[in-house]
């Protein structure tokens, strides 16, 4: 199975700070990597797809870059709205695995 | 609008069955593959299952598989989880997604609640 590996596990931050969440394959992957973002009591909503690739209506200060096996989910500017729990997900082959989550809280 | 609205979930005593149903609307139900998520209390995610979009080919995660069967009925755009031998740590949020192209899920359904427990 692909272990994905995902830091920091919890996050402080202040709003208008610029926050990088990383995550980081046991294997080559290629692109198939996907970031979600969930709420508290709420179902998970996929930011970026594809490593890089932005979903529809999701705001621009939301970015994802890749490194071999290496993967970069970047706020530029943090809103109120951003704090939440995001996931990396692998779906390059079967399991298709999650992060273990990284808990972005108000500092 | 997509929408995934999934039903069925409750309190079910371990060994015991239950089926989880996910109604489909808002796009073309038949031509997108098909997954099942769970999340246990204060846990994070877990890929169940998945089903092609014509239902021919189907994956399931090793703990689950055996027991679980996901399955699809293009005729009413509704997507299944059949769970038998229910355990104590299927205890979880049950979603239902929408597969996009490279197997990222863009559309999630509220989830439904299962509970194993005597």
């Amino acid at each position: 199975d692909i272990q994905m590996t995902q830091s920091p596990s919890s996050l402080s931050a202040s709003v208008g700070d610029r926050v990088t969440i990383t995550c980081r394959a046991s294997q080559i992957i290629s692109s198939y990597l996907n970031w979600y973002q969930q709420k508290p009591g709420k179902a998970p909503q996929l930011l970026i797809y594809g490593a890089s690739n932005l979903h529809s209506g999701v705001p621009a200060r939301f970015s994802g870059s890749e490194s071999g096996t290496d993967f970069t989910l970047t706020i530029s500017s943090l809103q109120p709205e951003d704090f939440a729990t995001y996931y990396c997900h692998q779906s390059y082959s079967t399991p298709y695995t999650f992060g273990q989550g990284t808990k972005l809280e108000i500092k | 609008q997509v929408q995934l609205v999934e039903s069925g979930g409750g309190v079910v005593q371990p060994g015991r069955s239950l089926r989880l149903s996910c109604a489909a609307s808002g796009f073309t139900f038949s031509s997108y593959a098909m997954y099942w998520v769970r999340q246990a209390p204060g846990k994070g995610l877990e890929w169940v299952a998945v089903v092609s979009n014509d239902g021919s080919n189907k994956y399931h995660a090793a703990s689950v598989r055996g027991r679980f069967t996901i399955s699809r009925d293009n005729s009413k755009n509704t997507l299944y989880l059949q769970m038998n031998s229910l355990r104590a740590d299927d205890t979880a949020l049950y979603y239902c997604a929408r597969g996009g192209s490279s197997g990222y899920y863009d559309f999630w359904g509220q989830g439904t609640l299962v509970t194993v427990s005597s």
